[in-house]
């Protein structure tokens, strides 16, 4: 079946340092696109990042992921982690047109600590 | 001016109860959907629909109906509510299905099954 795997639970980062978020896939549809989404508190998630090229990386908000198909990965890093980095991140391989079903991973809670 | 909109913010019902939860968008997207999120599980998909009088099952569909009016309106019946609907639910909509369409959210729901 269909199954996303993201780093479990709390993440905690001292504000400053680097942190990475994993993300691994495996679908039974074509998967064109990925993306990370984030969700802050009492808010709803949104769009972080957004790939559908393997081996490029792609940057937001000081965030980068790279897609790399060939280990179905598509980890979430930051060079710097900011008190405002707190949040829920959610992995999210979206597939082709007859699969209207976005597989979202259970998430991963960054707690960035001043 | 949200373009995806959720009411009520907030339900409390009792076990045996029947609750509607409206969804509205304004994006113009053909699909929407409707999630379940719970703390160790992250967003589950209860219902999908890609237009009006068109309903696909989701991956946790027991104990909910869907109903999908116009393209705008979204709706999720709890017919007999029990505590384990407890929950935060998000509606969302997508220009297409796959191929790498951003889902925008709607604010939330928040129910309480006593």
């Amino acid at each position: 079946g269909d199954s996303v795997t993201q780093t479990e639970g709390l993440v905690t980062v001292t504000e400053g340092l680097p942190v990475k978020l994993n993300c691994t896939y495996q679908t039974t549809y074509l998967t064109i696109a990925f993306f990370w989404y984030v969700q802050y508190l009492n808010e709803a998630p949104q769009v972080l990042l957004k790939s559908s090229t393997d081996n490029k990386r792609t940057e937001h908000q000081g965030f980068h992921a790279t897609l790399h198909k060939s280990s179905s990965s598509f980890h979430l890093q930051k060079s710097s982690a900011q008190l405002s980095d707190s949040a829920l991140y959610y992995c999210a391989p979206t597939g082709d047109t007859n699969a209207y079903k976005v597989i979202f991973g259970k998430g991963t809670h960054l707690h960035v600590l001043p | 001016e949200a373009a995806v909109t959720q009411s009520p913010r907030n339900k409390v019902t009792v076990t045996g109860g029947n609750v509607t939860l409206s969804c509205r968008q304004t994006n113009s997207h053909n699909y929407m959907y409707w999630y379940r999120q719970d703390t160790g599980h992250g967003l589950r998909l209860i219902h999908y629909s890609y237009g009006a009088g068109n309903l696909q099952i989701g991956d946790v569909p027991d104990g909910y109906k869907a109903t999908r009016t116009t393209q705008e309106d979204f709706f999720l019946l709890l017919e007999l509510a029990s505590p384990s609907q407890t929950s935060l639910y998000f509606c969302a909509s997508s220009a297409t299905g796959g191929t790498g369409a951003e889902q925008f959210f709607g604010p939330g729901t928040r129910l309480t099954v006593l």
